[in-house]
């Protein structure tokens, strides 16, 4: 079963813009991981945040993690053309070789 | 950094035969791979976990006789989907944890398009 729920489903922006992108998930997780999939391609990693931590940043990319309200967010600065994909949340909750639950994913749209 | 490649990139076949559908870790050995379906617009659904040197532990409502999982070695791990029908035709795509040095990402093949006819 899915655990994340993204929000929005579908985001469309111009570039130059940020981009939020929110997930919510239900039970309790050692760690959150944010994956990028273009069209028709395998997944890339994007960033891992783990249960202590509260914001992690790494290049244009801001996630931020809410265990109290069992939330997520990433934000990516401005926006590229190339930011064009769709965005997933994972979560793992034993870290370690345990089994990711996919939420069902936010189809980000940046227009040059 | 660590790949994973997937081979073929794509198939496709007449229903009622068999695929195999290679997933293999090119600079890391993976003791642990896994194995999910994604259907168009859709996420990814787990299929089974797999482990080298033992059998595969299949998600609910995978079947496994369907979906055969072998994890011959540290580097490799095959999906069969036996008998295929056209509604196995999916995307399949397969990933591998890293242990050694210690890595809690997943790193994920490019996928595998089957389409059965």
């Amino acid at each position: 079963s899915q655990q994340g729920e993204e929000d929005p489903q579908a985001l469309s922006i111009q570039e130059g813009e940020n981009a939020t992108m929110n997930c919510s998930y239900k039970t309790s997780i050692n760690n959150l991981q944010w994956y990028r999939q273009n069209s028709g391609r395998g997944l890339v990693h994007l960033i891992l945040i783990r249960s202590n931590e509260r914001e992690k940043h790494s290049g244009r990319l801001r996630v931020t993690l809410d265990t109290s309200k069992k939330s997520s967010s990433l934000l990516i600065t401005a926006s590229r053309a190339a930011d064009t994909a769709s965005y997933f949340c994972a979560t793992d909750p034993r870290g370690a070789n345990s089994k990711l639950t996919f939420g069902k994913g936010i189809t980000l749209s940046v227009r040059p | 950094g660590a790949v994973v490649s997937q081979h073929p990139s794509w198939v496709i076949c007449k229903s009622g035969t068999s695929v195999k559908i290679e997933c293999r870790s090119l600079d890391f050995q993976a003791t642990t791979m896994f194995w999910y379906r994604q259907f168009p617009k859709q996420s990814l659904m787990l299929m089974a976990t797999s482990n080298e040197g033992s059998k595969a532990t299949y998600e609910q409502g995978v079947e496994k006789d369907k979906f055969l999982i072998n994890h011959a070695s540290l580097t490799l791990s095959t999906l069969t989907v036996t008998s295929a029908h056209p509604e196995d035709s999916s995307f399949y795509i397969c990933s591998a944890t890293r242990l050694v040095p210690y890595q809690e990402t997943q790193y994920f093949g490019p996928g595998t398009r089957l389409l059965v006819l």
